[in-house]
């Protein structure tokens, strides 16, 4: 299947500061990718769509200026925690839809744990 | 919008024998429905999936079954080994209409396999 690397796979930080999360497709264009968040033992809460070229659409809950997302090209979306709380602390996911009419088929990065002290 | 349902939340099964994980969704409009396979530590992985024209699929030891009518779809591992315990999600998408790409999984199903 398609491969989406995530960098880096674990973050610790000090509470106050921001990280950055890259999500690549390795070998494949991405015009739209997506953000997931996963606490433990829970599923995984969709947090916005990130599309090539726009901005970001965020679901319903989802601070923006809190997690900015960026879709700068077509194999590359960021995602930045600003301002970092331990209730920021997870495990952020990418996904990245592959091209085709109606495909529908996601595939997932390896996830980044982030922890926050 | 869509709703997933996922059971169980919990399967123990002993090596060699069959496993079933079941799903409902609510939105009709709903034509794909991948299954995933999440190891600890590590993001989804795609295992099978099924698309509303079709009602079985078969990969290997992976099989899904869709019922459109009663709006279900279920996972049958058989000879379960003890390598395919994990977490496995359900998801539900329509790949055709604006929500394309948004996935709405399951609470997820903890699937152990006991050598």
């Amino acid at each position: 299947g398609a491969v989406v690397s995530q960098h880096p796979s674990r973050v610790i930080c000090k509470s106050g500061t921001s990280v950055k999360i890259e999500c690549r497709s390795l070998d494949f264009q991405a015009t739209t990718m997506f953000w997931y968040r996963q606490f433990p033992k829970q599923s995984l809460m969709l947090m916005a769509t990130s599309n090539e070229g726009s901005k970001a659409t965020y679901e319903q809950g989802v601070e923006k200026d809190k997690f900015l997302i960026n879709h700068a090209s077509l194999t590359l979306s960021t995602l930045t925690v600003t301002s970092a709380h331990p209730e920021d602390s997870s495990f952020y996911i990418c996904s990245a839809r592959v091209s085709g009419p109606n495909t529908g088929e996601l595939f997932f990065g390896e996830g980044s744990r982030l922890t926050v002290l | 919008g869509e709703n997933v349902e996922q059971h169980p939340s919990t399967l123990s099964v002993q090596e060699g024998d069959s496993a079933v994980i079941k799903c409902t969704y609510s939105d009709s409009a709903s034509n794909y429905f991948p299954w995933y396979k999440q190891e600890l530590g590590k993001g989804p992985q795609l295992i099978i999936d099924i698309r509303s024209n079709v009602g079985e699929k078969k990969d290997q030891r992976i099989a899904v079954t869709l019922n459109k009518t009663a709006k279900h779809f279920s996972l049958h591992i058989t000879e379960t080994q003890p390598e395919d315990s994990a977490v496995y999600f359900c998801a539900a998408n329509n790949a055709g209409g604006t929500s394309y790409g948004k996935l709405t999984f399951g609470q997820g199903t903890i699937l152990t396999v006991h050598p």
